[in-house]
C-alpha cells in the first residue's frame, strides 16, 4: 500500500521561529511530491510541487526538499508569522498525477 | 481566470437521498480530479478525468458514486441512496496536463462541497 505519513500532527511555535515540516513517503517510485496549504473549512493552495528528477523548490520563504532514496520530503518556512497558520499537506504524485496525501501537520505560529 | 468554483458550498440531506454536486475548473484545464476528505485527515483519491474521459476510479467509489464530465469541462458527482459514512468534504481539483510536460503539475483545488448526511 503506498503511504504517506505526516509527523507531528500539529506544531505550535512562537513567531519569527523556523518551522520544519517533514513528510514521509513509501513508495520511491513517486512522480512528483507536492505540498499543499489548507485554511480551516477551505480548500486546498498549492505551495510547492517538486519533481522526481529534482531535490528541491523554493518559492519565497518556503523551500522544500525530496529524498528519494528515503522516502522522505522536507517543508521549511523561514521566519514564521501568525499568517502561516494553517494545515500543511504533503502528496505524492503518481500516474495521472493522482495524489495521495498524508494526514497533514496543523501548524500555529503564536504572536 | 476565476479559479476553480464547486456548487454548493454545503448540502445537507437525509440517509438515502441522492445528491449531486458540481465542479467547474479552471477553462481550458484539461484534467479534473474529485477528493473526498473526512474531519482530520488528508483528501483521499476518488475518480479523474482527462477531458471528457473518466481514466480511473478509486475503490473508494462504490456503485453509489457516479461522476460525468460530459463535454470536458464541468463535472458532476452524485451520490444515490446516501449513508451517513458519506458525510464528507468533496473536493475538486483541475491541472493543465500537457504530454511533454514532465511528471506532474499543479493542482488547484476548489474550495469544496461539505456534505452533511443525517
Amino acid at each position: 500500500k503506498q503511504e504517506v505519513t505526516q509527523i507531528p500532527a500539529a506544531l505550535s511555535v512562537p513567531e519569527g521561529e523556523n518551522l520544519v515540516l517533514n513528510c514521509s513517503f513509501t513508495d520511491s517510485a513517486i512522480y512528483n511530491l507536492q505540498w499543499f496549504r489548507q485554511d480551516p473549512g477551505k480548500g486546498l493552495t498549492s505551495l510547492l510541487l517538486i519533481q522526481s528528477s529534482q531535490r528541491e523548490q523554493t518559492s519565497g520563504r518556503l523551500n522544500a526538499s525530496l529524498d528519494k532514496s528515503s522516502g522522505r520530503s522536507t517543508l521549511y518556512i523561514a521566519a514564521s508569522q501568525p499568517g502561516d497558520s494553517a494545515t500543511y499537506l504533503c502528496a505524492r504524485g503518481a500516474a495521472g498525477n493522482k495524489l495521495t496525501f498524508g494526514g497533514g501537520t496543523r501548524v500555529l505560529v503564536k504572536p | 481566470d476565476t479559479g476553480v468554483s464547486q456548487n454548493p458550498r454545503h448540502k445537507i440531506t437525509k440517509r438515502g437521498q441522492n445528491v449531486t454536486f458540481r465542479c467547474d475548473p479552471i477553462s481550458e484545464h484539461n484534467r479534473l480530479y474529485w477528493y473526498r476528505q473526512t474531519l482530520g485527515q488528508g483528501p483521499e483519491f476518488l475518480t479523474y478525468f482527462q477531458n471528457e474521459a473518466q481514466l480511473e476510479k478509486s475503490r473508494l467509489l462504490s456503485d453509489r458514486f457516479s461522476a460525468e464530465r460530459p463535454k470536458g469541462s464541468f463535472s458532476t458527482l452524485e451520490i444515490q441512496r446516501t449513508e451517513q459514512g458519506d458525510s464528507a468534504m468533496y473536493l475538486c481539483a483541475s491541472s493543465d496536463y500537457q504530454l511533454a510536460g514532465g511528471l506532474g503539475e499543479t493542482q488547484y483545488f476548489g474550495p469544496g462541497t461539505r456534505l452533511l448526511v443525517l
